[in-house]
Order: C-alpha cells, then sequence, then structure tokens
C-alpha cells in the first residue's frame, strides 16, 4: 500500500540550482529512502537514513528525517542536466516486514 | 554494487498470450524479491513477494492465478502474466532485497503492451 506523498509533483530549475523534495508518511517507520528513477528506467538507491538518524549526506545530496512531523526532504546541490528524473521516497517498517511503501514521486527537470 | 538483471524489457504481444518476465540477482543471492507495477506517471505498487523456495505473498487485489510467481533459486524470479489483456499492459519492475532495513536493487523493468 501506498503511504507517502510528496512535495511537489513537478520542479523545473535551472541547472546550478538546488532542489529540494519533500516526503510526508503516515504510519511509523523503521527505515526512509530515496530512490532516483529516470525515464522507462528501473529505480536506483540513493539514500537510507533509519528513524534515529537526522541527516545524512551522500554526495550532492542531502537528506534529513523529521520522525516528529512523519516527513523527509531530500535536497539536490549544485544540479546538473543529469538529475533530471523522478525521485521517490520509501518507507520500510518492521511491521510491514521492510516492503516498501513508496510515495507519488517528484518529477525534476533541470534546464541546462 | 549489487546489480539486478530483468527481462525482457519490452513485450509486445496479443490478447490471451501469456508472458514471463524474469528476474535475476547477478551477483548476490537473493532470498526475497519483490514484484511491482507501475502506471504512467504514477508510483510503484507491490504487487508480491516472492520467497525462495515457498509460495509468493500476493499483495490485496492482486489475482494469484493471473500473476503467477516462481522463485525457483537464490538468484532467479519469474512473473508470469497469464492469458494478458489489454487491462494488464504496464511497466512491470522487479526487485531483490539486500537485507532487511537494507536498501533493495531494483531491475530496470519491463514495459508490456498487450494488444
Amino acid at each position: 500500500s501506498q503511504q507517502g506523498e510528496e512535495d511537489p509533483q513537478a520542479l523545473s530549475i535551472q541547472e546550478g540550482e538546488n532542489a529540494t523534495m519533500n516526503c510526508s508518511y503516515k504510519t511509523s517507520i523503521n527505515n526512509l529512502q530515496w530512490y532516483r528513477q529516470n525515464s522507462g528506467r528501473g529505480l536506483v538507491h540513493l539514500i537510507l537514513i533509519r528513524s534515529n538518524e537526522r541527516e545524512k549526506h551522500s554526495g550532492r545530496l542531502r537528506v534529513t528525517l523529521d520522525t516528529s512531523k512523519k516527513s523527509s526532504s531530500l535536497l539536490i546541490t549544485a544540479s546538473r542536466a543529469a538529475d533530471t528524473a523522478s525521485y521517490f521516497c520509501a518507507t520500510g517498517s518492521r511491521s510491514n516486514d521492510y516492503k516498501l511503501s513508496f510515495g507519488a514521486g517528484t518529477t525534476v527537470t533541470v534546464r541546462a | 554494487g549489487a546489480v539486478v538483471s530483468q527481462h525482457p524489457s519490452r513485450v509486445i504481444c496479443k490478447s490471451g498470450t501469456s508472458v514471463k518476465i524474469e528476474c535475476r540477482s547477478l551477483d548476490f543471492q537473493a532470498t526475497t524479491m519483490f514484484w511491482y507495477r507501475q502506471f504512467p506517471k504514477q508510483s510503484l505498487m507491490l504487487m508480491a513477494t516472492s520467497n525462495e523456495g515457498s509460495k509468493a505473498t500476493y499483495e490485496q487485489g492482486v489475482e494469484k492465478d493471473k500473476f503467477l510467481i516462481n522463485h525457483a533459486s537464490l538468484t532467479l524470479s519469474t512473473l508470469t502474466v497469464t492469458s494478458a489483456h489489454p487491462e494488464d499492459s504496464s511497466f512491470y519492475i522487479c526487485s531483490a532485497e539486500g537485507g532487511r532495513d537494507q536498501p533493495q536493487h531494483f531491475g530496470d523493468g519491463t514495459r508490456l503492451s498487450i494488444l
């Protein structure tokens, strides 16, 4: 079942700008993951953040998690045309056997 | 890194045909694999969990006789869409579990078009 909501649905930015997208969820979780999907392709894992973590970095990516607000954000800094893709958050919970529940996704377009 | 190979990438066939999609973990053993369905511009919906050596677990609303799953080895799971009809046209994606509380590794998806 789908429990995440993402905001915004779509985002268009200029190359070099930062892109921020948010994810909210409804039930308690053990981890929250961000994935990227290029058009017509599978998903690529970006970052996994656990419920006891507040922030994580990987290269130009920064993820925050606020379990009190049941929300997460993904920041892409200094965006590039190659960052154009759909980004999905997904939550994993022990109570659900760690099956992933995906958000609706944010489509990011980076203009050269 | 972990690689999951999914074949075929695209299938176009006539209504009534059964279609088999393969999902292989190339460099690791996957006790658990997942099958998802994705409609255009929408999110991934989990269809079923494929467990090596045992029956698949289907999500609510997914017909197990329509979508047959076999996970005969630690590196291969197959999804067979039986007697496919146009409403079965979709993008099907598999993934392999990297471990409990770990990221999943996704295949590149199969675009299924039923005429």
